[in-house]
């Protein structure tokens, strides 16, 4: 595709239920970030991949939180007994390079709502 | 840590002219402009990769002192089409990047 592809939209889980969302970066990009934004707030990183390789998941707010880009390409957030606190968006982004400042494109984020 | 951006907001007239501050308590080797509008993806606008550095798109503009660990936004002859929330970002290491916590812009006619 174009862009960045994230996917559901809008998700609204229950307290407790288990969520997976996807992201569909650039092809041939190396660099996948997560972010998490609150409204008004701006984006907080999570986790950080280079291909295949989690270089960074010290964003992670708790163990309940999971990520994986098993083939380099497409990634998954998992996040584990949703509580309301983790309601937010969040956002997918890529990058072509590994090493050096380039741009981050970023997907339309899903919107999750834990009730 | 994240850097910080001041104004949190500013409201314009179309035509007049803004700037958005961005500084770090830690060292800068780059940083990034985006523009984020309600209900979308933020957008990238620019990055700044020198000290001293400025530069432009469309009648948007940023300089760069790493020095003093800021960066400046500026936005001339502002467009209704200049509103949304302006973040910049710092990468950490491998374009690990953080962002502020953002400067809404709102251009009424």
């Amino acid at each position: 595709g174009a862009g960045v592809s994230q996917s559901p939209r809008y998700k609204v889980a229950k307290r407790g239920q288990d969520v997976a969302l996807r992201c569909d970066p650039i092809s041939g990009h190396v660099s996948l970030f997560w972010y998490q934004q609150a409204l008004g707030q701006g984006p907080e990183f999570l986790t950080y991949f280079q291909n295949e390789a989690q270089l960074d998941k010290s964003g992670l707010p708790s163990d309940r939180f999971f990520a994986e880009r098993p083939e380099g390409s497409v990634s998954t957030l998992k996040i584990q007994r949703t509580q309301q606190e983790d309601s937010a968006v969040y956002l997918c982004a890529s990058s072509p390079r590994g090493q050096g400042p380039s741009p981050l494109h970023f997907g339309n984020g899903t919107r999750l709502t834990v009730t | 840590q994240q850097p910080v951006q001041s104004p949190q907001a500013v409201i314009l007239r179309e035509g007049e002219d803004a700037v958005i501050n961005c500084s770090s308590s830690k060292a800068l080797y780059s940083v990034h402009w985006y523009r984020q509008k309600h209900g979308e993806a933020p957008v990238f606008l620019m990055i700044l990769l020198k000290g001293g550095e400025q530069k432009g798109h469309e009648k948007i503009s940023a300089s760069f002192n790493e020095k003093k660990q800021q960066s400046s936004l500026y936005l001339t002859a502002s467009q209704l089409s200049y509103s949304g929330t302006y973040f910049c970002g710092t990468p950490r290491g491998n374009n690990d990047m953080r962002f502020g916590a953002g400067t809404r812009l709102t251009v009424k006619p």
